[in-house]
């Protein structure tokens, strides 16, 4: 059962002009929210996140949107600029029993931004 | 500053022959460790997760195994590999609570 999901495998965008990622999610109990950026054969490094009590975060060019009655959340990029180009996961988080953090991940989307 | 190592980077190994993947982290005391698989047109699965030395939680029964023998080592085994075991396998660390989990470089392996 996939509980965070991102429907779109991939996505191409010119550059200078605004990139959204999508991600949907089913589990209402998710209190947190967050983009991951990920180059191949690299980890992926943190963007930016949301708290479950907010409905929008910015920072820079990034700013990430929650509809919580709609369980969607979106990563708007503006603008976008050729070293966007990667793969951005969608995670949404979860307390585990012993107070820590579990993240669980959708299943990526692929920028391309077209110079 | 905090730092995160995998080793090795790449690993190519036969069906059948044992895994030891490490994970360590420099620059904080008790973090909270985990292990995700990002096998080829999937997400990242959580594997194992560990908030202090001896304590693993499992996320999904698999073939692999996961120990933390120290407090800032985290160790992803198995005895006898599978084809199905290839993938990108990331090391993670939170210093606790709810935060944001920071990736190390991974490991690549590749089961023939």
């Amino acid at each position: 059962d996939q509980q965070v999901k991102q429907n779109s495998p991939s996505l191409s965008v010119q550059e200078g002009r605004i990139s959204i990622l999508n991600c949907d999610y089913t589990n209402s109990m998710f209190d947190y929210f967050l983009w991951y950026k990920k180059y191949p054969a690299e980890g992926p490094t943190f963007l930016i996140s949301i708290s479950s009590i907010k409905d929008k975060n910015e920072d820079g060019r990034f700013t990430v949107f929650l509809n919580k009655s709609a369980k969607h959340l979106s990563l708007h990029i503006v603008p976008s600029q050729p070293g966007d180009s990667a793969v951005y996961f969608c995670a949404a988080s979860l307390i585990s029993n012993f107070g820590n953090e579990k993240l669980t991940f959708g299943t990526g989307t692929r920028l391309t931004i077209i110079p | 500053s905090q730092t995160i190592h995998q080793w090795p980077a790449t690993l190519v190994q036969p069906v059948g022959s044992p895994l030891s993947l490490e994970c360590t982290v420099e620059g904080t005391s008790n973090p909270n460790l985990y292990w995700y698989r990002q096998a080829a047109g999937r997400g990242l699965q959580l594997l194992f997760y560990s908030v202090g030395i001896g304590q693993i939680s499992s996320e999904v029964p698999q073939n692999l195994s996961a120990s933390r023998p120290q407090d800032r080592q985290f160790i992803l085994s198995s005895k006898k590999l599978l084809l199905s075991d290839s993938g990108f396998y990331l090391c993670a660390w939170t210093s606790g609570g709810v935060e944001t989990q920071y990736f190390g470089p991974g490991t690549r392996l590749l089961v023939l």
